[in-house]
């Protein structure tokens, strides 16, 4: 069962900041949130991850609450491109030796010009 | 780095047929692979977890006689769809994680259509 909770869609004008919330509210002491988008009809693109910290990179901007119960995507000035479904997805560990990702509902992002 | 190819990226075929979708990594290996399944409007469901030399994990409910997993090197991995029916239509997507990385690279995906 999925652990991420989403708005189901967002809207966003071009240029302007989108931010993605998700609640994670049962998540583990070592379990990582991710973020991945999907462009309709198209294999998951990663986008970052992180477990306690904020993280930053050349895509986005992930914030996490201190009680890592929520986290916040942040696409800095959004473009017509960065339409698509985002996903907030808890990593967890499995009894057979691995960590696996299960999607949740996704948010649907439309960034309008 | 660090891509996943998918073959084919879409199939149609008869009911009662079976079909079989290739995951490739082709710049690293790959000890573990999933495979997803989503249908329109909806998100990836995990089907099961696949595993270089050994069984694969399926998730509760997937049917594992039906969609056969097979693992036989560190850079392939094949799902075949068994006796397909119409309702088996949909999205198959994989996955690949790079040894040590964090991030989980996932293939285009394959269309499979039932008729």
């Amino acid at each position: 069962d999925a652990k991420t909770t989403q708005p189901t869609s967002m809207d966003c004008a071009e240029g302007r900041a989108a931010n993605l919330p998700c609640n994670h509210s049962t998540i583990s002491g070592n379990e990582y949130v991710y973020w991945y988008r999907q462009i309709h009809s198209q294999g998951p693109q990663y986008i970052i991850h992180g477990l306690k910290n904020n993280e930053t990179n050349e895509m986005a901007s992930l914030i996490i609450t201190e009680d890592r119960k929520s986290s916040t995507l942040i696409l800095p000035h959004a473009t017509l491109r960065d339409t698509a479904v985002y996903y907030c997805i808890v990593r967890v560990a499995t009894s057979y030796n691995t960590d696996k990702l299960i999607f949740g509902t996704g948010t649907r992002l439309q960034v309008f010009p | 780095g660090a891509v996943v190819s998918q073959h084919p990226s879409w199939v149609i075929c008869k009911s009662g047929t079976s079909v079989k979708i290739e995951c490739r990594s082709l710049d690293f290996q790959a000890t573990t692979m999933f495979w997803y399944r989503q249908f329109p409007k909806q998100s990836l469901m995990l089907m099961a977890t696949s595993n270089e030399g050994s069984k694969a994990t399926y998730e509760q409910g997937v049917e594992k006689d039906k969609f056969l997993i097979n693992h036989a090197s560190l850079t392939l991995s094949t799902l075949t769809v068994t006796s397909a029916h119409p309702e088996d239509s949909s999205f198959y997507i994989c996955s690949a994680r790079l040894e040590g990385a964090y991030g989980y690279t996932f293939g285009s995906g394959t269309r499979l259509t039932v008729v």
